[in-house]
């Protein structure tokens, strides 16, 4: 059993494109992690949510606590915005990641 | 500021050996998390440190251990590996204990078990 769901698994989207990452979790949370995780292996965390919206730059995230459910937007996609992006969540003193997902933005 | 340092990048060991991971946090951050990636089972959290104490462990066996140091420094050190615990190993430090903080990652430690 996942607490933590993200779709799609992989995603490739024309440079230029809008995109949409979701996360759906099962467990009671206090906080939302996004991270981006580049080839090599670094990760960078982009956002903490614990209900509303945050944005920076090209990046959107969204949470509604109610349908246990948040969204990361990337408007203009550009190349660079290739990476594995991953959605975790805070329960209790314990960290749930989600599978991730792999997006490839084309030239 | 720099940013959190792993040492080493990249470790070959063979099973039934042990190792020890160092980390170094960003300087002012006093509360140091370890996880473990590995392409089956995705990232992991393994324990958390913050004023030398452990404050949560994820779930793993007692082979998996860790400290932390005075000046906020943490090592974890896995005993008598397996092939299973070949896994990119990742710090990340924050200025305040609890997964409801913002954290920074290091560049992680490679570990092939062989």
């Amino acid at each position: 059993k996942n607490e933590v769901e993200q779709s799609p698994q992989n995603l490739t989207a024309q440079e230029g494109e809008f995109i949409t990452i979701n996360c759906s979790y099962s467990v009671g949370i206090s906080a939302l992690h996004w991270l981006q995780q580049h080839p090599g292996g670094g990760i960078v965390s982009l956002f903490m949510l614990s209900s509303g919206k945050k944005k920076h730059g090209r990046l959107i995230a969204t949470i509604n606590i109610q349908e246990k459910h948040s969204s990361l937007h990337i408007t203009a996609s550009h190349p660079r915005d290739s990476a594995v992006y991953i959605c975790a969540v805070v329960t209790g003193n314990q960290f749930y990641f989600g599978t991730g997902t792999s997006l490839t933005v084309i030239p | 500021k720099a940013g959190v340092t792993q040492t080493p990048r990249y470790l070959i060991k063979t099973r039934g050996q042990q190792v020890t991971l160092s980390c170094s946090p960003i300087s002012g951050h006093r509360s140091v998390s370890w996880y473990q990636q590995t392409p089956g089972q995705g990232l992991q959290f393994l324990f958390e440190y913050f004023s030398e104490t452990q404050r949560n462990k994820g779930n793993f066996p007692g082979r998996f251990s860790g400290r932390q140091f005075s000046n906020s420094r943490s090592e974890m050190n896995v005993s008598t590996l397996e092939l299973g615990d070949s896994a990119l190993y990742l710090c990340a430090s924050s200025l305040d204990p609890g997964q409801g903080q913002i954290q920074y990652f290091g560049p992680g430690t490679r570990l092939l078990v062989l």
